[in-house]
Parts: C-alpha cells; structure tokens; sequence
C-alpha cells in the first residue's frame, strides 16, 4: 500500500538556522512527490514536485529511491517559512496520498 | 482568476441530518478532487472526477457518501444521515487533467456533527 510518513509534528527552529523537515514514503511503483505549504489562513497549494527539481523560496527536496524519502531542505529558514508542510504522493499521477503534516515554526 | 471556490466555508449540523458540500473548480480544469482533513489525520482522497468519464470513488469511507459533477463543472459532495466522525474540513481542487498538472486547493468546508 502507498503511504507517506512524516515523522515530526512540530518542527521549531531559529530564524536563520538550517531546516529539515523529513518525508518517507512507501510505493511499489516510480513515485510522484510534492511538498504543499499551508500557510495561516491561506489554503493547501504546492510547493514543489521532484520532477521540477527547482527551488522555491528556498526549498529544495531530492528524490531518494534507495532510502524512500523525499526530504524538505532549507539553509537558512525565514520567519515567513512557518507553515504546515505536507509531503505527498501521486498514484500514478492522480489522486494525491498525504502525510500527516509537520507544522514548522520558526522563532525570530 | 478565480481559483477553486467551495461553499459554505462552515457547516454545523446535527447526527442524522444530510449535508450537501459545493464545489466550482477552476474554469477550463477538468479534473476535480475531493479530500477530507480529519483532525489529527493527514488529507485522505475520497473521489475524483476527470471529464466524462466514471468518477474513481475508491477513497468514499462509506456509501452515505456521494458525489456528483455537473456539466462536467461544479461538483457536490453529499453525506447522508451523518455521524460524529464525519466532522472534519473538505477540500476541493482541481487541475487541467488528472496525472499532469498540478492540483488547486479551494479554501475547504468545515465540517461539524453536533
């Protein structure tokens, strides 16, 4: 069965500081993964997909077969950077199966 | 433009009692979803609509759940007789196609069994 852990449900860290949130996934096919950011009061939209394999704001994640994870990256996080961030996985590029979610807080 | 739109934003209501959940996608977007968040749940896929064809309602958790998509635009979720654990927030998106594009999130519809 497809699923998606996200291990953290709260992240906190100091404007500045390096952030990781993780992603591990399981899936019998060639996966599809994305990041959606929750931002207070806004709605779930994405952030990115492996495909892209850009940066936005900052971010960047990489598509690790061997380990199953898809892990979220920052340098250097933003106080604007808190939010709700969902891992998730396309099912043969259709319905979406998401994580739990890790709500990042960064502190000034 | 317009994104996804969804109404009511919140809906209480009573065990027992059938709710109805509208969506308007996103113009020209023919692929249509629907997710439930529960609290302390992730987002789980409850159905999708793509065109004309049959709807994949392999995400429904029970058949007093039902939707429909008009016109191959706007989309109802109903949920009869509900219960308690039906409480959560509805989401809605929708993309070009199903596989190829990104998804659009609407604002969501609180959802609360009393």
């Amino acid at each position: 069965a497809q699923r998606v852990t996200q291990p953290e449900k709260l992240l906190s860290v100091f404007k500045g500081a390096p952030v990781e949130l993780k992603c591990n996934y399981s899936y019998s096919g060639s996966p599809e993964l994305f990041w959606y950011v929750q931002y207070s009061r806004q709605r779930l939209q994405l952030l990115l997909r492996h495909i892209s394999r850009e940066s936005i704001k900052g971010f960047t994640a990489d598509l690790n077969k061997g380990e199953t994870s898809f892990h979220l990256k920052k340098p250097f996080a933003q106080e604007e950077d808190s939010a709700m961030y969902y891992c998730a996985l396309s099912q043969g590029f259709q319905k979406l199966v998401f994580g739990t979610g890790t709500r990042l807080l960064v502190s000034p | 433009g317009a994104g996804v739109s969804q109404s009511p934003s919140n809906k209480v209501t009573e065990k027992g009692k059938d709710v109805e959940l509208r969506c308007d996608p996103i113009s020209g977007h023919t692929a249509l979803y629907w997710y439930r968040q529960s609290l302390g749940q992730g987002l789980e896929f409850l159905i999708y609509f793509q065109g004309n064809s049959a709807p994949d309602k392999s995400g429904l958790p029970s058949d007093r759940f039902s939707a429909e998509r008009t016109g191959g635009s706007v989309s109802t979720l109903t949920i009869q007789r509900t219960q308690q654990e039906d409480s959560a927030v509805y989401l809605c998106a929708s993309s070009r196609r199903v596989g190829t594009d990104t998804q659009y999130f609407g604002p969501g519809t609180r959802l609360t069994v009393l």
